[in-house]
């Protein structure tokens, strides 16, 4: 299967522990984002990339998340001193920009985080 | 931010026609519509893009009138596996980030 692959799908943590997310996309795209999902709502966006450069990050949710895509290929995402309003599926997409033509995003199928 | 409005849920039987209406009134020029659809504990999946007029392929069609203040995403014949919430966002591709924004969806309901 050559889609959008997260890692770990589940993960469950205690309050105030760091943790790091990956997410490995579509070989050949060169945009990845990620996103916040919560119960009951739509997909929170919280940044992205264009190759390795990040090309938005005011949306972040606070100083403690942070994301890198250091080669421009699998990215990860960082949540420090976590709480449990952290507590979501953490969702990655990847998409191709090519001509400046946007194409659709692919997400894969998210990391559940439970901060107890 | 480039807000859209849908209904919360809809109902529908199989083999009918479903149309979800999205509200997107200060859309602006360089924005593009894209629709979504998302299972449980999936990730979303795309359905259809379109800038204006009218876009179809295998899946659905997306109407979308000269003002573009609002478009529809019409599934023809449903089955009971198109039950999912449906996300309609606006916004431009090239500045992905400061206007693309997914609502609450519309959660569509496909009954036997």
């Amino acid at each position: 299967d050559t889609g959008v692959s997260q890692d770990p799908r589940h993960k469950i943590t205690k309050r105030g522990q760091n943790v790091t997310f990956r997410c490995d996309p579509i070989s050949e795209h060169n945009r990845l984002y990620w996103y916040r999902q919560t119960l009951g709502q739509g997909p929170e966006f919280l940044t992205y990339f264009q190759n390795e450069a990040q090309l938005e990050k005011s949306r972040l949710l606070s100083d403690r998340f942070s994301a890198e895509r250091p080669k421009g290929s699998f990215s990860t995402l960082e949540i420090q001193r976590t709480e449990q309003g952290d507590s979501a599926m953490y969702l990655c997409a990847s998409s191709l920009i090519l001509a400046g033509q946007s194409y659709e995003q692919y997400f894969g199928p998210g990391t559940r985080l439970t901060v107890t | 931010l480039a807000k859209t409005t849908q209904p919360i849920s809809m109902d529908s039987y199989e083999g009918q026609e479903v149309n979800i209406t999205c509200s997107h009134n200060n859309i602006a020029t360089n924005d593009y519509i894209t629709w979504y659809q998302q299972f449980p504990s999936q990730g979303p999946r795309f359905i259809i893009q379109g800038y204006k007029t009218k876009v179809t392929n295998e899946v659905a069609s997306l109407f979308i009138p000269a003002d573009r203040k609002s478009s529809t995403l019409s599934l023809p014949r449903v089955s009971l596996s198109d039950t999912a919430v449906y996300y309609c966002l606006v916004g431009d591709p090239d500045n992905y980030g400061q206007n693309f924004v997914f609502g609450p969806g519309t959660r569509l309901s496909v009954l036997p």
